[in-house]
């Protein structure tokens, strides 16, 4: 089955640029959306498509896609981004496959 | 405003079949509406389950498909799903979550539910 990889953890500082991978074979031909999970929440989708935002969710969070790595760009990095964070990917007939998952930690 | 909620038992013993329910509200599972199971063990990964679409179609986890079962009843705006023969390594957070307009993505997720596997 289809293997995304994330790294476990990710530092960044306040004010700086957060930049969460997730890697697959080929994986720009595929869509790849993320998912932000705060301590004892559900998931909250923050970014589709590759690089669409849900209503609601800052500008700061971005998205984009080609070859075999995807990126999730949190830009302005503020105390309240820290969570885990997860990419899917997933079609009609395929099973909707999730990363490990990342663990942003704001320094 | 689209809600969903999970319900069922919050500790089930080895071997057992756990059923979970989920019950929306603010959408109808018409067409192109999907609502799908994903779990979470404590402090590990989302693991999707199961997926139940509009039509009825059905498509699992090929990890576990024997041991799952999805189900809708759309009077009730509910989904179902049951897992046979429980064991602690099961033991996890269940969540229910809609996709829309045909997409694959996750646009709205319940609470979630845990459940332990413990005798």
């Amino acid at each position: 089955s289809y293997v995304l990889t994330q790294p476990p953890s990710v530092s960044v500082a306040p004010g700086q640029a957060a930049r969460i991978t997730c890697g697959g074979d080929n994986i720009g031909s595929k869509s790849v959306h993320w998912y932000q999970q705060r301590p004892g929440q559900a998931p909250v989708l923050v970014v589709y498509d590759d690089g669409a935002r849900p209503s609601g969710i800052p500008e700061r969070f971005s998205g984009s896609n080609s070859g075999n790595t995807a990126t999730l760009t949190i830009n302005r990095v503020e105390a309240g981004d820290e969570a885990d964070y997860f990419c899917q990917v997933g079609d009609y007939s395929t099973e909707q496959v999730f990363g490990g998952g990342t663990k942003l930690t704001v320094l | 405003q689209v809600t969903l909620k999970e319900s069922g038992p919050v500790l089930v013993k080895p071997t057992q079949t756990l059923t979970l329910t989920c019950t929306f509200s603010g959408f109808s599972l018409s067409s192109g509406m999907r609502v799908s199971w994903i779990r979470q063990p404590p402090g590990k990964a989302l693991e999707w389950l199961a997926r139940i679409d509009w039509d009825d179609d059905k498509f699992y986890s090929t990890s576990l498909k024997t041991r799952l079962t999805i189900s809708k009843d759309t009077s009730k705006n509910q989904v179902v799903l049951s897992m046979t023969n429980m064991d602690p390594v099961d033991t996890a957070t269940f969540y229910c979550a809609r996709t829309s307009n045909f997409h694959y993505y996750f646009d709205v997720w319940g609470r979630g539910t845990l459940v332990t596997v413990s005798s």
